[in-house]
């Protein structure tokens, strides 16, 4: 079974310049969450998806962060203007459904650097 | 508010010793989830337990073992006879919301020596 799929692996930008990260989940997954992991620090849940509908977004600086799933399946995550503090890996994880307590799957992330 | 605290930031042992990994978490629900995941330097968080808050049984995997206390809200993680190759972060996670949001401790760098 494959895992989660994330692309691309690293990207280096300038401050204020925008970004787009690109997930497919595990066939089949209903949920799909974007989780920002700065250095040192555990991740942090950004936004949630059940299908193509948000579950959860109450972290997403929407001034700046988008994401989106069309079709339920891959989802890319979005940041215009991108700001030093926004350096991070970002984490796909996808799981069957969204009740409580599912094992979530991830992908090895794509690590961002904003200069 | 929940909350997951990893107070050990690193821990640096010798192969072979045993090593264990603390973790306490905060919830005022009845019903929650408790992970531990593994994150190697390829970065992929690795899955490794769950438990759930009604089942306080301790788990053993392999040189892997698991103490829950409900009593004291930790849940400890065990690594007997420790390899290099369990170097890494480990984080543990807490589930106690309806839509499955993990909340992550600060993760615990665990350095294995030859």
């Amino acid at each position: 079974e494959a895992g989660v799929a994330q692309s691309p692996r690293y990207k280096i930008i300038e401050k204020r310049q925008s970004v787009a990260f690109w997930c497919n989940p595990i066939s089949g997954h209903a949920t799909l969450y974007w989780y920002q992991q700065i250095l040192g620090q555990g991740p942090k849940l950004l936004i949630q998806f059940q299908n193509n509908g948000v579950v959860d977004d109450s972290q997403l600086p929407k001034d700046r962060f988008s994401a989106e799933r069309l079709k339920g399946v891959d989802s890319t995550l979005k940041i215009q203007p991108a700001k030093l503090e926004d350096s991070a890996v970002y984490l796909c994880a996808s799981s069957l459904a969204s009740q409580i307590g599912p094992e979530a799957f991830f992908g090895q992330g794509t690590r961002l650097t904003v200069v | 508010a929940q909350k997951v605290t990893q107070a050990q930031t690193e821990i640096s042992v010798v192969e072979k010793e045993d090593v264990t990994l603390d973790c306490v978490y905060e919830t005022r629900d009845t019903t929650y989830y408790l992970f531990w995941y593994k994150q190697p330097p390829s970065g992929e968080l690795v899955f490794l337990i769950r438990r759930n808050s009604f089942d306080e049984q301790n788990e053993i995997s392999g040189r892997y073992s698991w103490n829950f206390q409900k009593s004291t809200s930790s849940f400890n993680f065990t690594i007997t006879a420790s390899q290099v190759v369990d170097s890494a972060v480990y984080f543990c996670a807490l589930s106690s919301s309806n839509t499955g949001k993990l909340i992550f401790g600060q993760g615990t760098t665990l350095q294995v020596k030859p």
